[in-house]
């Protein structure tokens, strides 16, 4: 099994829909991030959580929220769902420095 | 923040081995190097992380030199299986996450 889980993988859902990304993770990390990826671009990041307590604003947040359930989960959501929010989304977790970012599978959504 | 400079794409052939290097001039005191190696619709994976000289592990090596202004990505005999983008990241992940970029990386061909 993944050591960090995305559900779902795939997604299409229309202009308006509310959507929530899953992630969890087995790693026991304190430290999880969500990452956006659109095609032939870098990742770029939305939101990320130190700890259960702490939840930070990335670089691209605006139209996200993200909600810290538990150290192993950590969740995405869309309220509002627009056709630019097309993307496919990265869960990563990271460890003590320096650190290494251990990421997620991925989910495609797709946004007409 | 350090930016990094890398070249947008880069061809080979199987069996040789392939350098990648990596400019960032304004890289700090406490800042790591790091590489990570993605393919098509996965998530990076960690390469490798250096602090300075030289770093192996058993898939590539890091060069960093002594005023730690750039670093090569260095991959032995390189397969087909080694085509993919490869992103140079400067900073302390789990400490400036936030200030990470993962840039649009270089994109590996390997030809048989």
């Amino acid at each position: 099994d993944a050591d960090v889980t995305q559900t779902p993988r795939n997604r299409i859902t229309k202009t308006g829909k509310r959507i929530m990304l899953e992630c969890s993770q087995t790693k026991g990390h304190d430290r999880m991030y969500w990452y956006r990826q659109d095609p032939g671009l870098g990742l770029r990041l939305i939101y990320y959580s130190f700890d259960v307590k702490d939840i930070n604003k990335g670089e691209i947040s605006d139209g996200y929220s993200v909600s810290r359930q538990a150290q192993a989960k950590f969740s995405l959501s869309l309220e509002s769902a627009i056709p630019n929010q097309t993307a496919l989304y990265f869960c990563a977790t990271s460890d003590l420095q320096p650190g290494e970012l251990f990421f997620g599978e991925g989910s495609r959504l797709t946004v007409l | 923040l350090a930016k990094t400079t890398q070249p947008i794409s880069m061809d080979s052939y199987e069996g040789q081995e392939v350098n990648i290097t990596c400019s960032h001039n304004n890289i700090a005191t406490n800042d790591y190097i790091t590489w990570y190696q993605q393919f098509p619709s996965q998530g990076p994976r960690f390469i490798i992380q250096g602090y300075k000289t030289k770093v192996t592990n058993e898939v590539a090596s890091l060069f960093i030199p002594a005023d730690r202004k750039s670093s090569t990505l260095s991959l032995p005999r390189v397969s087909l299986s080694d085509t993919a983008v490869y992103y140079c990241l400067v900073g302390v992940p789990s400490y400036n996450t936030d200030k990470l970029i993962f840039g649009t990386g270089t994109r590996l061909q390997v030809f048989p």
